[in-house]
């Protein structure tokens, strides 16, 4: 079964400074990767989505995230946040050939100034 | 564009008792999921709908919890008698045809909390 697991729980940052979220993920299929994002009351966003071809892919708000085959990861990072960015993250998995999405436990990003 | 709309967005209920969610999707997509996100955890897949049919219901306590999606449009997830452990966010949302597996647009949820 496919499982996505993220490292941190919570990552506390300052204003500025650079921030990276771990995702790992295992699977023996071809996968496709995303990213959302859930601010504070919100429904789920698409930050951005690996499918094939480059493995660092860029995605909305300054994220990006880089797709490693051999580390079964897909980290996020964005070089400066902003206290906007303050919400919980979500890896998530699915396999190319179906349609069920598996979501890791979430980081929670807060943003200090 | 509209996006996913969801009711109620906050429901408290007595355990035992039963509750209904009601969701309209993206007009136009044909497939619908029901997800539960308890608190600190990440979302977890009840059912899927293509169209009015069940793509998937591996995960829906069918004890409990069932779900319609009458005419392929909007869709109701009902849970009766509600217990404890049924204190989550409900999140609904759609994905158009020929999209991405994985790619979906969700709705703002609906919070339960079961006393």
């Amino acid at each position: 079964a496919q499982s996505v697991t993220q490292l941190d729980s919570q990552v506390p940052v300052f204003e500025e400074a650079p921030v990276e979220l771990r995702c790992n993920y295992s699977s023996s299929v071809s996968v496709y990767l995303f990213w959302y994002v859930q601010y504070p009351n919100q429904g789920l966003q698409l930050l951005l989505k690996y499918l094939s071809g480059s493995t660092l892919v860029k995605g909305i708000n300054g994220f990006e995230a880089e797709f490693n085959k051999s580390q079964t990861s897909f980290h996020l990072r964005k070089p400066s946040v902003h206290i906007s960015d303050t919400a919980e993250y979500f890896c998530a998995a699915s396999k190319a050939a179906g349609n069920k999405l598996t979501f890791g436990g979430g980081t929670r990003v807060l943003v200090k100034p | 564009e509209a996006g996913v709309a969801q009711s109620p967005r906050y429901k408290i209920i007595e355990k035992r008792q039963s509750v209904a969610f009601w969701c309209n999707p993206i007009s136009g997509h044909a497939t619908l999921y029901w997800y539960q996100q308890i608190l600190g955890q990440g979302p977890k897949l009840l059912i899927q709908f293509q169209n009015n049919g069940v793509v998937d219901d591996s995960q829906l306590p069918k004890d409990r919890f069932s779900a319609e999606r009458l005419k392929g449009v909007d869709s109701t997830l009902k849970i009766q008698p509600a217990k404890l452990e049924d204190s989550a966010v409900y999140l609904c949302a759609s994905s158009p045809p020929g999209t991405v597996p994985g790619e979906l647009f969700f709705g703002e949820g609906s919070r339960l909390t079961v006393l």
